[in-house]
């Protein structure tokens, strides 16, 4: 299994409203990642996960609350969010050892928040 | 930080003729540099990456060259062709450890056939 894998792919909420966002990838890589991307925008970094411990937040509101179960999974707890936080939000993972330098992404969740 | 800067922003080329982008980093630590194609709506995906040890690579249409003491790194795409017509972006970061790829801003190449 080479693939990132996220759900939903869309996803329309209030801003009075809690929501999940989910990433999964078997490939054993320790590192995993949440970006937002604006549209014609390059992805932004929002957090790190490297074996499982966050490693980097840059900053990002606190209405956005990353969670790491297990090495496989990565979760993104939305609550509260504003109209501009609706983006392409991409799940990556990456292997920490020097033989290997790639992100894979997955396909992302289109979020729209009304 | 790093900070990566791209250029053109947009790219008109008629179809079968050359591509090319270019990128330039701040951070002389970075020794990793991928580049990343996007068609709308769709993911971010690898098309080719270059090690600071390596000073060209090819892959088929397309070769990406890296100047270490100037800092930059180009994309070239040979003979191209409408599907290439998409985002592409330039990133770079420093390998090992979980870390963080910098994006430059994005070149929208539009291939007319």
């Amino acid at each position: 299994d080479t693939e990132v894998t996220q759900t939903p792919k869309h996803l329309v909420m209030g801003m009075t409203n809690k929501k999940s966002l989910k990433c999964e990838q078997h490939m054993g890589h320790r590192a995993m990642y949440w970006y937002k991307q604006k549209a014609k925008k390059p992805p932004e970094l929002m957090f790190v996960y490297s074996y499982e411990k966050l490693s980097i937040n840059e900053s990002v509101p606190s209405r956005f609350s990353p969670e790491c179960p297990n090495s496989s999974l990565l979760n993104l707890h939305l609550h509260a969010l504003q109209p501009e936080d609706s983006a392409l939000y991409l799940c990556a993972s990456s292997s920490q050892g020097r033989g290997n330098y790639g992100y894979t992404f997955g396909s992302g969740t289109r979020l729209t928040v009304v | 930080g790093e900070n990566v800067e791209q250029h053109p922003s947009t790219l008109s080329v008629q179809e079968g003729d050359s591509a090319v982008i270019k990128c330039t980093y701040s951070d002389s630590a970075s020794n990793y540099f991928p580049w990343y194609k996007q068609e709308l709506g769709k993911r971010p995906q690898l098309i080719i990456d270059i090690r600071s040890n390596v000073g060209e690579k090819k892959d088929q249409r397309i070769a990406v060259t890296l100047n270490k003491t100037a800092k930059h790194f180009s994309l070239h795409i040979t003979e191209t062709q409408p599907e290439d017509s998409a985002v592409y972006f330039c990133a770079a970061s420093i390998t090992g450890s979980a870390r963080q790829l910098t994006f430059g801003s994005g070149t929208q190449l539009t291939v007319l056939p």
